[in-house]
């Protein structure tokens, strides 16, 4: 159990550059989230993958974010066009079932 | 949109005091979690209570959940300068496939 990794840590980046960000979950684990998180807030939930199956997403979430999860192991989380206001830090998770969560350490994205 | 509520969201103690948090959630769920934060770094997995149990404990933790209230407690008991950190609650909502988050209890130990 090599816990949830999570790169790049830091991701500096111009106004409507595109980013992606990528999650290896723990191996076993079938469930993977995309959170995000700005300071002093709570994990906002952003999309929720089954496998390889996107199961859930945020209304929040504009057209500009994509998620893949091929074969149901990694996941990449694309953010197109960024905006200062997608400047966070992108949080991925990985759970078994309806079993706790093991985040990563995130990646912090900073938009100019 | 966050499913969960702490209160207070922000709490500080003197070292050796109980600390306890509140969370209040609008849905039916399976299950509730808490989480830990400390500051700049991932979440940390506290203790997680299903939707059948009403009390839960584990080391200085104990958890209650009401499902007719929709509401938790998390006492953290004899609290040490190393239980600073932010807590939150988190909903696993039935019918639904997200675990959401609430914003959390900042709490504060004086050493």
């Amino acid at each position: 159990d090599t816990g949830v990794s999570q790169n790049p840590r830091h991701k500096i980046t111009k106004r409507g550059q595109n980013v992606t960000f990528r999650c290896d979950p723990i191996s076993e684990h079938n469930r993977l989230y995309w959170y995000r998180q700005t300071l002093g807030q709570g994990p906002e939930f952003l999309t929720y993958f089954q496998n390889e199956a996107q199961l859930e997403k945020s209304r929040l979430l504009s057209d500009r974010f994509s998620a893949e999860r091929p074969k149901g192991s990694f996941s990449t989380l694309e953010i197109q066009r960024t905006e200062q206001g997608d400047s966070a830090m992108y949080l991925c998770a990985s759970s078994l079932r309806e079993e706790k969560l093991f985040f990563g350490s995130g990646t912090q994205l900073s938009v100019l | 949109s966050q499913q969960g509520e702490e209160d207070p969201q922000a709490l500080s103690i003197q070292e050796g005091e109980n600390a306890t948090m509140n969370c209040s959630y609008k849905t039916s769920i399976n299950n509730l979690q808490w989480y830990r934060q400390n500051s700049g770094r991932g979440l940390v997995h506290l203790i997680l209570i299903r939707s059948n149990e009403r009390e839960k404990h584990s080391g200085r933790l104990r958890v209650t959940l009401d499902t007719s209230k929709k509401s938790s407690s998390l006492l953290i008991t004899a609290s040490r300068a190393a239980d600073t950190a932010s807590y939150f609650c988190a909903t696993d909502p039935r019918g639904y496939q997200k675990v959401t988050f609430g914003i959390g209890t900042k709490l504060q130990v004086i050493p």
